[in-house]
């Protein structure tokens, strides 16, 4: 079946703008989670959804982060005013029974000129 | 709070032969999991194995086995028979269980190139 997908694959941005990464979990999955990996932070856990609510929310890096998601599938993860530093790889996760389990997407590529 | 510590920047190896990445952890959680991902150039993490805590049978998966030792707060991946497709970053990783979430806290990561 179909993995987890998330569009676009490599955003360009100028400093400032805002930016929306998508990420589609595998069917019938309700757990969801957001990751970014960066060369200076390495990879770091970003937000968690079960189903629409996101119980947690600690690894927003600061409050120009935002997520959401709509009918416990789709999310979407809002950066808004980019600085250089939010450039890295945003990695989407979904799991289903438990969260041993995360199946992850191929990721985001953001690069903020 | 968790860290989780990969002290091998890169590792090499030649096709066939075997190869161990290191991993150490510190948490002062009784209840958790560890795990290897492994990232290839295509981005996209795979799940290598898995190793409960509370567990004291090390994890293996075809020819990827671990060394776990608890009291050492130590979780290393042995990789047999390397091939080719092996080729990647793989990522020791830790999850504190007993909650309804996981979320994972990663090492740095480990370049493995298995050379023909």
């Amino acid at each position: 079946g179909a993995g987890v997908s998330q569009s676009p694959s490599n955003k360009v941005t100028e400093k400032g703008k805002d930016v929306e990464l998508r990420c589609d979990p595998i069917s019938g999955h309700t757990a969801l989670y957001w990751y970014r990996q960066s060369l200076g932070q390495g990879l770091e856990f970003l937000i968690y959804f079960q189903g629409n609510s996101a119980p947690d929310k600690s690894g927003l890096p600061s409050d120009r982060f935002s997520a959401e998601r709509t009918g416990g599938s789709v999310s979407t993860l809002t950066i808004q005013r980019t600085q250089q530093e939010d450039s890295a790889v945003y990695l989407c996760a979904s799991s289903s029974n438990g969260p041993l389990e995360q199946y992850f997407g191929p990721g985001t590529r953001l690069t903020v000129t | 709070a968790q860290t989780v510590t990969q002290s091998q920047p890169e590792m090499s190896v030649q096709e066939a032969e075997t190869v161990t990445l290191s991993c150490t952890y510190d948490t002062s959680e009784n209840n958790y999991y560890l795990f290897w991902y492994k990232q290839p150039p295509s981005r996209q993490m795979i799940l290598v194995i898995r190793q409960e805590a509370y567990k004291q049978q090390n994890a293996t998966e075809n020819r990827f086995s671990v060394n776990f030792q608890k009291a050492a707060k130590s979780f290393s991946l042995k990789i047999s028979d390397s091939q080719l497709g092996d080729t990647a970053m793989y990522f020791c990783a830790f999850m504190i269980g007993g909650t309804s979430y996981g979320k994972l806290t990663f090492g740095q990561g480990t370049i493995l190139t298995v050379h023909p």
